[in-house]
């Protein structure tokens, strides 16, 4: 599967947008980048993915380069309640059952300030 | 719907002590998976089921057994327990398809003693 690299911790102003890197450069042209944080020791909770174009919901923006080898996660007005780590995965594209392993790495420990 | 739901909560055993992480889902997804998070570390998968019948090994697996019997339920069980095993336990489930998201239960916190 396709591996990712996220900085390890990043910083944010309350109020200010908090844009979180994802490198995946050995991503498949069928593979999806998928994002999703962990507060504190919840449960990991689903904010957007894509496949090629930039995508838009309530939670935040996901920009995909267009040779999809980098992605960018945009929360526009960060809040204190949006510390967390952020975990970006690529399910990985391939035959039988190994779709299935979905491996997360470290993500990224983002801190809002207020 | 209930989504992914995880019993029991909280669970302290003892070294050698076995039992059952119980994960039931309630939205008809095919693919269940078992992760481990261990205090200031990330998810590691243990096993994962893409349908009733079949499961696979994730990037930890000894020392867990898994079985799919129905599509709802993925239990994991511990045969013999050990202090390393001392983690929170978190079940998740999707569709087959590439385009559908994980759904995380609320964790089970396994203290082993």
């Amino acid at each position: 599967d396709a591996k990712t690299t996220q900085p390890t911790s990043m910083d944010c102003a309350e109020g200010r947008a908090a844009n979180l890197p994802c490198n995946h450069s050995t991503i498949s042209g069928n593979e999806y980048v998928y994002w999703y944080r962990q507060i504190h020791s919840q449960g990991p909770q689903y904010i957007i993915h894509g496949l090629k174009n930039n995508e838009t919901n309530e939670m935040a923006s996901l920009i995909i380069t267009e040779d999809r080898k980098s992605s960018t996660l945009i929360l526009p007005h960060a809040t204190l309640r949006d510390t967390a780590v952020y975990y970006c995965i690529v399910p990985p594209y391939a035959g039988g059952t190994s779709y299935g392993k979905l491996t997360f790495g470290q993500g990224t420990i983002l801190t809002v300030h207020p | 719907n209930a989504g992914v739901t995880q019993t029991p909560k909280f669970q302290v055993l003892k070294t050698g002590q076995s039992m059952t992480l119980q994960c039931a889902q309630d939205m008809n997804h095919e693919y269940m998976s078992w992760y481990r998070q261990d205090p200031g570390m990330g998810l590691r998968l243990i096993h994962y089921s893409v349908g009733a019948g079949i499961t696979d090994q994730g990037e930890v697996p000894n020392g867990y057994n898994v079985s799919r019997s129905t599509t709802e339920d993925f239990p994991l069980r511990l045969l013999s327990a050990a202090p390393s095993q001392t983690s929170v336990y978190f079940c998740a489930s999707r569709h087959r398809g590439h385009n559908s998201p994980l759904h995380f239960g609320n964790g089970t916190r396994l203290t082993v003693t």
